[in-house]
């Protein structure tokens, strides 16, 4: 079973707006990692905030984590044409990464 | 800097054949893994190395073996390719293991289509 889950599984937005993805997960973690992913390539990692950091940045990415609600989400502000892509969030369980299902993210010009 | 190179890059499999994907890593980083990707599921992991000559089953290891024989290496071998082990495969690798708070390097893929 998933053990994280993004949510919307697609978004649609101008160029400019923010754009807003959620990620549920099941289990106690240590940290959660944020990945994109251009189409046809391999995922790169965006940031990670650890189980005791409620809210981290880097540069236009806002990354928050609520362990109570077992849920992060991430903000991107000010959005492009170049952020279009895949974002997966991630959870270590046991020392391994857990990959949710991904929300593709749609930025028009 | 390459960081981790996945070849082939593409491969067409007919059903019951073999084959090998290379995952090399020039960045010195102990541990690597070997995911599937597959619309709507996600990134599975397949196998893992947590250094030389050391490997561990991930969530679904079933017809896949691997190999890490040489640090930079990670092999990922196909004894009887079948139509449900087409997917496209990311090799990946970390200096440690992600409760250190490591990201993980992904390769750009092999896509694997068995018919």
């Amino acid at each position: 079973s998933q053990q994280g889950e993004e949510d919307p599984q697609a978004l649609s937005i101008q160029e400019g707006e923010n754009a807003t993805m959620n990620c549920s997960y099941k289990t106690s973690i240590n940290n959660l990692q944020w990945y994109r992913q251009n189409s046809g390539r391999g995922l790169v990692h965006l940031i990670l905030i650890r189980s005791n950091e409620r809210e981290k940045h880097s540069g236009r990415l806002r990354v928050t984590l609520d362990t109570s609600k077992k849920s992060s989400s991430l903000l991107i502000t000010a959005s492009r044409a170049a952020d279009t892509a895949s974002y997966f969030c991630a959870t270590d369980v046991g020392g391994k990464l857990i990959f949710g299902q991904g929300t593709e993210l749609s930025v028009k010009p | 800097n390459a960081g981790v190179t996945q070849t082939p890059k593409f491969r067409v499999l007919k059903t019951g054949q073999s084959m090998t994907l290379l995952c090399a890593q020039d960045m010195n980083h102990e541990y690597m893994y070997w995911y599937r990707q597959d619309p709507g599921m996600g990134l599975r992991l397949i196998h893992y190395s947590v250094g030389e000559g050391t490997t561990a089953k991930g969530e679904v290891p079933d017809g896949y073996n691997v190999s890490r024989l040489k640090k930079q290496n990670f092999l990922l071998g196909l004894e009887s390719a079948a139509p449900s082990q087409t997917s496209v495969y990311f090799c990946a690798s970390s200096p440690l293991s992600s409760t250190a708070n490591y990201g993980y390097t992904f390769g750009s893929g092999t896509r694997l289509t068995v018919v």
